[in-house]
């Protein structure tokens, strides 16, 4: 069974679309991320989150928003898309802020 | 979070020693250091992490040196598989929702035939 699952895979959109990547683990952890990985392979966290609170990093554009329908998902949407949001968008999870984190498999986001 | 230097690539042959360096001169008393791979195409995978004292697990051990200033990651027999970017990260494991990794270059292993 995968344990941090994301979806889909990849994604060709179009410039000034709204998009949304789904992530889900069934680990039962209590706290999820994204990260963002450029075309130079730079892993960036975007944010982290649990049940109490949402932790933004502030490099993040507004366009960028994390929802959580329960513990077990942490989905990102993504609004008014642009060129540089092209990248691979990774979701992970851990039990708490200092278990070892677990990463889904990368959704590949391509804007034409 | 300390900042880490990782020589950027280093090859291996297969069923040797892999023996991955890492810096991290201004580490604080309470951080810890992870280790994390990622294989191409693949999420980033945990591998091991410690405070102070020595650790070994059943991917790799982990070496921290007495002054904590620098860390060795060693993979005891690689295998082909093994080829991958290995990252060093070092933070406060604060045990809420704030523990966001910090990656930095890493180092691509190749390991050769």
């Amino acid at each position: 069974d995968t344990a941090v699952s994301q979806t889909p895979k990849y994604l060709v959109t179009q410039m000034g679309n709204d998009k949304s990547i789904k992530c889900e683990q069934n680990l039962g952890h209590d706290t999820m991320y994204w990260y963002k990985q450029d075309s130079k392979k730079f892993l960036k966290i975007m944010f982290s989150y649990n049940n109490k609170e949402l932790i933004i990093n502030e490099t993040v554009p507004n366009r960028f928003s994390p929802k959580s329908p329960d513990k077990a998902h942490l989905n990102l949407h993504i609004n008014s898309l642009e060129l540089g949001d092209s990248a691979v968008y990774f979701c992970a999870s851990s039990q708490d802020g200092f278990q070892p984190q677990h990463f889904g498999d990368g959704t590949r986001l391509s804007i034409l | 979070d300390a900042k880490t230097t990782q020589p950027p690539s280093m090859d291996c042959a297969e069923g040797r020693a892999a023996n991955l360096p890492c810096n991290h001169s201004t580490i604080s008393g309470n951080e810890y250091v992870y280790w994390y791979r990622q294989i191409h195409s693949q999420g980033p995978q945990y591998i091991i992490h410690g405070l102070k004292n020595n650790e070994t697990n059943e991917m790799a051990s982990l070496i921290i040196t007495e002054d904590r200033k620098s860390s060795t990651l060693i993979l005891p027999h690689a295998t082909l598989r093994d080829t991958a970017v290995y990252y060093c990260i070092v933070r406060v494991a604060t045990g809420n929702a704030g523990n966001m990794l910090t990656f930095g270059g890493g180092t691509r292993l190749m390991v050769k035939p």
